[in-house]
């Protein structure tokens, strides 16, 4: 039983670049969830995607974007990556959006990303 | 503005004590709660849910809930060096579906 799948696990870009960090859920999950996890923090969620649209989103700016498709796979875009970007990106997969449920998340492994 | 605070430590604690881990959240109207484990550079991991007042065990854990002070901790029975991570404790409320953490407490098993 696969788990959730992140790539790629490491990433370098230069300032200013775009990027685009992919993930699998589990089987059997049909949501996604993306955080971004700073060195001694904990993760901030960025936004939650359910039947291919954005369902929730946290206090991220416009630069971050994201799609999911229908076989519930989703990518994660970063624009006009700047330094402070650089942080643990984790993809989160659970079944249903959770106001009806008391599923934890699944949590890929995560996409290191290092903006120079 | 719903918060989930956390000492980050470290918590240093000798191999075969309990470990106990606190954490406390800003707003009642919280429904569950989660603790997850976190080895340095790796992602999450879930350890146990919790959702009504009380206490639930499962193996060496067990968390308490205390919904009337807000708080939830986690304690770890028999404690491994193994165990040495961070606890990252995380609160979700019905009227959205995120998860909030907390900055996670670094916990040192000593042999």
């Amino acid at each position: 039983d696969a788990g959730v799948t992140q790539s790629p696990t490491h990433l370098i870009k230069t300032r200013g670049q775009q990027v685009t960090l992919r993930c699998s859920p589990k089987s059997g999950h049909d949501t996604v969830s993306w955080y971004q996890q700073a060195l001694g923090q904990g993760p901030q969620f960025i936004f939650q995607y359910y039947e291919e649209e954005e369902r929730q989103r946290g206090n991220f700016p416009d630069r971050f974007s994201g799609h999911q498709f229908p076989n519930y796979s989703s990518e994660l875009n970063v624009n006009a990556l700047l330094l402070g970007d650089s942080a643990l990106y984790l993809c989160a997969s659970s079944l249903g959006l959770g106001a009806t449920t008391n599923y934890g998340y699944t949590f890929g492994s995560g996409t290191r990303l290092t903006v120079v | 503005q719903k918060e989930v605070e956390q000492n980050s430590g470290p918590l240093s604690v000798p191999e075969g004590a309990i470990a106990s881990l606190n954490c406390t959240y800003s707003d009642r109207g919280s429904q569950s709660f989660f603790w997850y484990r976190q080895y340095s550079g790796k992602s999450p991991e879930l350890i146990m849910s919790i959702y009504s007042n009380g206490d639930k065990e499962d193996g060496r854990f067990t968390a308490q809930l205390n919904k009337a002070s807000q708080y939830v901790s986690l304690l770890i029975r028999d404690s491994q060096p193994s165990d040495s991570a961070t606890y990252l404790c995380a609160a979700r409320w019905p009227s959205n579906y995120q998860l909030i953490w907390g900055a996670g407490t670094k916990l040192i098993i000593k042999p």
